[in-house]
Protein backbone atom coordinates (compact mmCIF):
# COMPACT_ATOMS: atom_id res chain seq x y z
CA UNK A 1 0.00 0.00 0.00
CA UNK A 2 1.31 3.34 -0.75
CA UNK A 3 2.00 5.49 2.21
CA UNK A 4 1.17 9.01 2.87
CA UNK A 5 2.76 11.43 5.19
CA UNK A 6 1.83 14.68 6.20
CA UNK A 7 3.96 17.08 8.05
CA UNK A 8 3.74 18.81 10.20
CA UNK A 9 0.97 17.04 12.39
CA UNK A 10 0.15 20.24 13.42
CA UNK A 11 1.38 24.11 12.90
CA UNK A 12 0.41 27.12 15.11
CA UNK A 13 -0.60 30.17 12.94
CA UNK A 14 -2.61 33.99 13.34
CA UNK A 15 -4.90 35.45 10.59
CA UNK A 16 -3.03 36.60 8.16
CA UNK A 17 -0.29 33.89 7.98
CA UNK A 18 0.93 31.87 4.84
CA UNK A 19 0.64 27.73 6.14
CA UNK A 20 2.29 25.16 4.27
CA UNK A 21 1.70 21.63 4.65
CA UNK A 22 3.14 19.02 2.96
CA UNK A 23 2.45 15.48 2.29
CA UNK A 24 4.78 13.03 1.18
CA UNK A 25 4.13 9.65 -0.80
CA UNK A 26 5.83 6.85 -0.27
CA UNK A 27 6.45 6.03 -4.02
CA UNK A 28 5.35 7.72 -7.33
CA UNK A 29 1.74 8.45 -7.57
CA UNK A 30 2.31 11.19 -10.91
CA UNK A 31 -0.60 13.67 -9.81
CA UNK A 32 -3.40 12.04 -8.06
CA UNK A 33 -3.29 13.69 -5.36
CA UNK A 34 -6.44 15.56 -3.54
CA UNK A 35 -6.63 17.64 -0.50
CA UNK A 36 -9.52 18.07 1.78
CA UNK A 37 -10.54 20.48 4.90
CA UNK A 38 -12.65 19.00 8.12
CA UNK A 39 -13.56 20.91 11.07
CA UNK A 40 -15.02 18.98 14.25
CA UNK A 41 -18.15 17.46 13.90
CA UNK A 42 -18.28 17.74 9.91
CA UNK A 43 -17.13 15.77 7.12
CA UNK A 44 -14.23 16.47 4.93
CA UNK A 45 -14.35 19.11 2.09
CA UNK A 46 -12.75 18.94 -1.14
CA UNK A 47 -10.14 21.63 -1.57
CA UNK A 48 -7.81 20.33 -4.40
CA UNK A 49 -7.56 17.42 -6.66
CA UNK A 50 -5.14 16.52 -9.35
CA UNK A 51 -2.47 17.84 -7.13
CA UNK A 52 -3.00 21.36 -7.91
CA UNK A 53 -6.80 21.71 -9.68
CA UNK A 54 -9.17 24.04 -7.43
CA UNK A 55 -12.02 22.88 -6.69
CA UNK A 56 -15.26 24.77 -7.57
CA UNK A 57 -16.23 27.64 -4.66
CA UNK A 58 -12.85 26.75 -2.73
CA UNK A 59 -10.95 30.51 -2.35
CA UNK A 60 -8.26 30.92 -4.38
CA UNK A 61 -6.05 31.85 -1.31
CA UNK A 62 -5.52 27.77 -1.21
CA UNK A 63 -2.97 26.55 -3.94
CA UNK A 64 -2.08 22.75 -4.31
CA UNK A 65 1.51 21.77 -5.84
CA UNK A 66 3.85 18.91 -6.33
CA UNK A 67 4.20 15.83 -8.84
CA UNK A 68 5.05 11.99 -7.85
CA UNK A 69 6.20 12.01 -4.51
CA UNK A 70 5.77 15.39 -2.75
CA UNK A 71 3.29 17.58 -2.48
CA UNK A 72 2.36 20.97 -0.59
CA UNK A 73 -0.91 22.72 0.22
CA UNK A 74 -0.45 26.05 0.75
CA UNK A 75 -2.75 28.51 2.39
CA UNK A 76 -2.12 32.51 1.88
CA UNK A 77 -3.65 34.98 4.05
CA UNK A 78 -5.04 32.57 6.79
CA UNK A 79 -8.44 33.57 7.36
CA UNK A 80 -10.49 32.76 10.47
CA UNK A 81 -12.93 30.21 8.88
CA UNK A 82 -9.42 28.36 7.95
CA UNK A 83 -8.89 26.60 11.17
CA UNK A 84 -9.19 23.42 10.78
CA UNK A 85 -7.26 19.87 10.00
CA UNK A 86 -6.34 18.80 6.25
CA UNK A 87 -5.55 15.30 5.22
CA UNK A 88 -4.32 14.28 1.88
CA UNK A 89 -5.39 11.31 -0.51
CA UNK A 90 -3.99 9.40 -3.06
CA UNK A 91 -5.93 8.12 -5.39
CA UNK A 92 -2.79 6.43 -7.89
CA UNK A 93 -4.02 2.95 -6.87
CA UNK A 94 -5.97 1.14 -4.73
CA UNK A 95 -6.29 1.29 -1.68
CA UNK A 96 -6.71 4.51 -2.02
CA UNK A 97 -4.96 6.42 1.14
CA UNK A 98 -4.80 9.20 3.68
CA UNK A 99 -2.40 11.14 5.28
CA UNK A 100 -2.91 11.67 9.01
CA UNK A 101 -3.54 15.18 9.03
CA UNK A 102 -2.37 18.33 9.54
CA UNK A 103 -4.08 20.30 12.22
CA UNK A 104 -4.10 24.24 12.05
CA UNK A 105 -4.20 25.79 15.29
CA UNK A 106 -4.85 29.28 16.44
CA UNK A 107 -1.08 30.69 17.81
CA UNK B 1 -28.06 20.57 -4.81
CA UNK B 2 -26.34 17.03 -4.18
CA UNK B 3 -27.12 15.49 -1.23
CA UNK B 4 -25.95 12.63 0.79
CA UNK B 5 -27.25 10.69 3.66
CA UNK B 6 -26.09 8.02 4.93
CA UNK B 7 -28.45 6.10 7.52
CA UNK B 8 -28.11 2.71 9.58
CA UNK B 9 -25.78 3.09 11.93
CA UNK B 10 -25.96 1.91 15.72
CA UNK B 11 -24.93 -0.35 18.50
CA UNK B 12 -23.47 -3.60 17.42
CA UNK B 13 -22.22 -6.27 19.25
CA UNK B 14 -18.72 -7.92 18.04
CA UNK B 15 -19.10 -10.64 15.38
CA UNK B 16 -22.29 -9.11 14.90
CA UNK B 17 -23.80 -7.95 11.30
CA UNK B 18 -25.47 -4.49 10.09
CA UNK B 19 -25.85 -2.63 6.72
CA UNK B 20 -25.56 0.90 5.95
CA UNK B 21 -27.37 3.02 3.25
CA UNK B 22 -26.42 6.18 1.27
CA UNK B 23 -29.23 8.10 -0.03
CA UNK B 24 -28.41 10.05 -2.64
CA UNK B 25 -30.44 12.55 -4.60
CA UNK B 26 -29.79 16.11 -6.33
CA UNK B 27 -27.72 14.56 -9.35
CA UNK B 28 -27.78 11.52 -11.60
CA UNK B 29 -25.99 8.92 -9.10
CA UNK B 30 -25.83 6.31 -11.80
CA UNK B 31 -23.48 8.16 -13.46
CA UNK B 32 -20.90 8.44 -10.53
CA UNK B 33 -18.35 6.35 -8.90
CA UNK B 34 -19.30 6.38 -5.08
CA UNK B 35 -17.49 5.27 -1.86
CA UNK B 36 -17.39 4.45 1.55
CA UNK B 37 -14.78 6.29 3.87
CA UNK B 38 -14.70 5.91 8.07
CA UNK B 39 -13.18 7.66 10.47
CA UNK B 40 -12.46 6.25 13.79
CA UNK B 41 -13.06 8.39 16.99
CA UNK B 42 -10.54 11.04 17.02
CA UNK B 43 -8.25 9.52 13.76
CA UNK B 44 -7.74 9.92 10.88
CA UNK B 45 -9.67 9.26 7.47
CA UNK B 46 -9.79 5.49 6.36
CA UNK B 47 -10.63 4.77 2.81
CA UNK B 48 -13.64 1.61 2.97
CA UNK B 49 -14.44 0.78 -0.07
CA UNK B 50 -15.43 1.82 -3.64
CA UNK B 51 -17.73 0.67 -6.38
CA UNK B 52 -17.65 2.68 -10.20
CA UNK B 53 -21.22 3.22 -11.80
CA UNK B 54 -21.23 -0.10 -13.90
CA UNK B 55 -21.14 -1.38 -10.76
CA UNK B 56 -19.32 -4.14 -12.08
CA UNK B 57 -15.87 -3.31 -10.50
CA UNK B 58 -15.42 -3.09 -6.98
CA UNK B 59 -12.72 -2.16 -4.41
CA UNK B 60 -12.27 -2.87 -0.61
CA UNK B 61 -9.66 -2.31 2.15
CA UNK B 62 -7.40 -4.91 3.22
CA UNK B 63 -8.76 -4.04 6.66
CA UNK B 64 -12.61 -4.98 5.37
CA UNK B 65 -11.87 -7.85 2.49
CA UNK B 66 -13.47 -10.44 2.57
CA UNK B 67 -16.23 -9.18 5.90
CA UNK B 68 -17.74 -6.16 3.79
CA UNK B 69 -19.70 -5.79 0.65
CA UNK B 70 -20.78 -2.67 -1.69
CA UNK B 71 -23.29 -2.62 -3.56
CA UNK B 72 -25.73 -0.07 -4.79
CA UNK B 73 -29.03 0.60 -6.22
CA UNK B 74 -29.16 3.22 -9.18
CA UNK B 75 -32.84 3.08 -9.30
CA UNK B 76 -32.97 3.85 -5.87
CA UNK B 77 -30.62 6.47 -6.24
CA UNK B 78 -28.91 4.24 -3.24
CA UNK B 79 -25.09 3.12 -1.95
CA UNK B 80 -25.18 0.49 0.23
CA UNK B 81 -22.34 -0.98 2.88
CA UNK B 82 -23.46 -4.88 4.47
CA UNK B 83 -20.99 -5.28 7.54
CA UNK B 84 -20.32 -8.63 8.68
CA UNK B 85 -17.91 -10.49 11.76
CA UNK B 86 -17.59 -6.63 13.09
CA UNK B 87 -14.89 -5.90 15.21
CA UNK B 88 -14.06 -2.99 17.80
CA UNK B 89 -11.61 -1.49 15.12
CA UNK B 90 -14.71 -0.95 13.02
CA UNK B 91 -15.92 1.38 15.08
CA UNK B 92 -15.78 4.84 13.50
CA UNK B 93 -17.94 7.31 11.53
CA UNK B 94 -18.80 6.24 8.39
CA UNK B 95 -19.31 8.37 5.04
CA UNK B 96 -20.53 8.18 1.60
CA UNK B 97 -18.37 10.16 -0.72
CA UNK B 98 -19.23 10.81 -4.32
CA UNK B 99 -16.40 10.66 -6.95
CA UNK B 100 -15.54 13.67 -8.92
CA UNK B 101 -16.63 13.70 -11.95
CA UNK B 102 -13.04 15.71 -13.36
CA UNK B 103 -10.47 13.42 -11.88
CA UNK B 104 -12.09 9.72 -11.14
CA UNK B 105 -10.32 9.47 -8.12
CA UNK B 106 -11.23 12.38 -5.27
CA UNK B 107 -14.80 13.09 -3.41
CA UNK B 108 -16.13 16.31 -4.16
CA UNK B 109 -19.27 15.58 -2.40
CA UNK B 110 -19.23 13.79 1.09
CA UNK B 111 -22.35 12.99 3.31
CA UNK B 112 -22.95 13.64 7.13
CA UNK B 113 -21.86 10.61 7.92
CA UNK B 114 -23.32 7.65 10.51
CA UNK B 115 -21.56 6.10 13.47
CA UNK B 116 -21.27 2.72 13.97
CA UNK B 117 -19.81 1.31 17.17
CA UNK B 118 -18.56 -2.12 17.87
CA UNK B 119 -18.93 -3.12 21.66
CA UNK B 120 -20.27 -5.89 23.85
Amino acid sequence: DIQMTQSPSSVSASVGDRVTITCRASQGISSWLAWYQQKPGKAPKLLIYAASSLQGGVPSRFRGSGSATLFTLTISGLQPEDFATYFCQQAYTFPWTFGQGTKVEVK
Amino acid sequence: QVQLVESGGGLVKPGGSLRLSCAASGFTFGDYDVSWIRQAPGKGLEWVSYIRRSYNTVYYADSVKGRFTISRDDAKNSLYLQMNSLRAEDTAVYYCARVNFYDSRSFDYWGQGTLLTVSS
